[in-house]
């Protein structure tokens, strides 16, 4: 059972280059986020989507895109990639109506940009 | 603002003692609460619960306080074993939203 599946692992941009981060979820949830680690601030979302097919920002939206291609997936985009988006990049899903709540995560893409 | 604090960024212990991490928060309104904890390279992964109705939850060596009055909660693990050298994550959630506010995590050192 693989959980939720991130790729790539690592990746360096350079500033003002583009790319997708991409996740996947074989466990039927309804919900997707994707969060950023940075040292000393913990995790803040970026974008979450509830449902296929619906997507809201969080706290930290400027200068990403989503997509909820479908129940599994859920893509984040760098348009143009700057030095602060340098980061650990976690996706996590979660079932609707979870009795504890708990996230399941993916294992990061560790992205940076110089 | 911070809806989620973990005050101390670190906390080390020696092997077979307890480990008392804490978290306070400022949204009265959140009902259920969470505890993850990480590997460095790993993602997080959920350790244990609890729902602002109760005061406690334990799995195994790991019990979490809650104190609504205080808006205040934390994680003991007794023993404390080095493959609990980790940082843990406290968060919260408030009912009928989908989103997890995260602390900014403690991270613990067991010493053997």
């Amino acid at each position: 059972n693989a959980g939720v599946t991130q790729t790539p692992k690592f990746q360096v941009l350079k500033t003002g280059q583009s790319m997708t981060l991409q996740c996947a979820q074989d466990m039927n949830h309804n919900s997707m986020y994707w969060y950023r680690q940075d040292p000393g601030m913990g995790l803040r979302l970026i974008y979450y989507s509830a449902s296929e097919g619906t997507t809201d920002k969080g706290e930290v939206p400027n200068g990403y895109n989503v997509s909820r291609l479908n129940k599994r997936e859920f893509s984040l985009r760098l348009e143009s990639a700057a030095p602060s988006q340098t980061s650990v990049y976690f996706c996590a899903s979660s079932g609707t109506g979870s009795v504890n709540y708990g996230y399941t995560f993916g294992s990061g893409t560790r992205l940076t940009v110089v | 603002d911070q809806q989620v604090k973990q005050n101390s960024p670190s906390l080390s212990v020696q092997e077979g003692r307890i480990s008392i991490l804490n978290c306070d928060y400022t949204n009265s309104m959140f009902d259920y609460f969470l505890w993850y904890k990480k590997y460095p390279a790993e993602g997080p992964t959920f350790l244990i619960s609890i729902s602002s109705i109760k005061d406690k939850n334990e799995d195994g060596r790991f019990t979490v306080f809650l104190n609504k009055s205080a808006k205040h909660l934390s994680l003991h693990i007794v023993p404390s074993q080095p493959g609990d050298s980790a940082v843990y994550f406290c968060a919260a959630i408030q009912g009928g939203s989908e989103k997890l506010v995260f602390g900014k995590g403690t991270k613990l050192t067991v010493n053997p």
